[in-house]
């Protein structure tokens, strides 16, 4: 299944460093997804883009920067990141955001914050 | 607040019959999902209930009442592939999806 794809698929970097992640969709979708999943906890919402317009920022630090330059393509700018940042990133696309469809992940990038 | 609650880890024998039970209290309610993911991989879908009522597809069902804010997974004839997380997730009056913490489930031969 590489419906979603995301690179890297494992990231260590320093809190001066600045990283990009990248995930692309290969389904058609209109809506793409970055997520959060810290271990043990529920994944948390951080941005949706509908149609590449951003509908959706749950209150993220400054810190992460998405970026969606088509309906395909979605990037997390990564700069000035802390320890507790490390975790897996994961990108989902659905359909259209807002509706009953169903969301597809990608199998994240594991980011550690040294 | 929004709330999911599921078992934080389960053991089960390879063979028998396992269920997963996940609780809500969400700001509406528009379905629930189930999701699969292996360790290091992609959440995979596998179920969604959006009617009170029990859904079967192969080896594993979903069940859901709305009423009592309660869903299950029942995986039949375990293999040792389904070794995993299993994750819950309702979808609330704003189509957000509200996640649980994932139900981590270990096959023992």
């Amino acid at each position: 299944e590489t419906g979603v794809t995301q690179t890297p698929r494992h990231l260590v970097m320093g809190m001066t460093n600045k990283k990009s992640l990248k995930c692309e969709q290969h389904l058609g979708h209109n809506a793409m997804y970055w997520y959060k999943q810290s271990a043990k906890k529920p994944l948390e919402l951080m941005f949706v883009y509908n149609f590449k317009e951003q509908t959706e920022n749950n209150s993220v630090p400054s810190r992460f920067s998405p970026e969606c330059p088509n309906s395909s393509h979605l990037f997390l700018h990564l700069h000035t990141l802390q320890p507790e940042d490390s975790a897996l990133y994961l990108c989902a696309s659905s359909q259209a955001a807002g509706t009953q469809e169903t969301q597809y992940f990608g199998p994240g990038t594991r980011l550690l914050v040294l | 607040g929004q709330n999911i609650d599921q078992p934080t880890e389960m053991t089960a024998t390879e063979g028998a019959i396992v269920q997963i039970n996940c609780t809500y209290q969400t700001s509406g309610f528009n379905g629930l999902f189930w999701y699969q993911q292996h360790a290091g991989e992609a959440p995979t879908f596998l179920s969604y209930n959006v009617l009170d009522g029990l859904e079967e597809k192969g080896r594993f069902s979903s069940f859901l009442s709305r009423s009592k804010g309660y869903s299950y997974l029942l995986l039949k004839e375990l293999q040792m592939k389904d070794s995993a997380s299993y994750l819950c997730a309702v979808r609330d009056s704003n189509y957000q999806l509200i996640w649980g913490a994932g139900t981590k489930l270990i096959i023992k031969p």
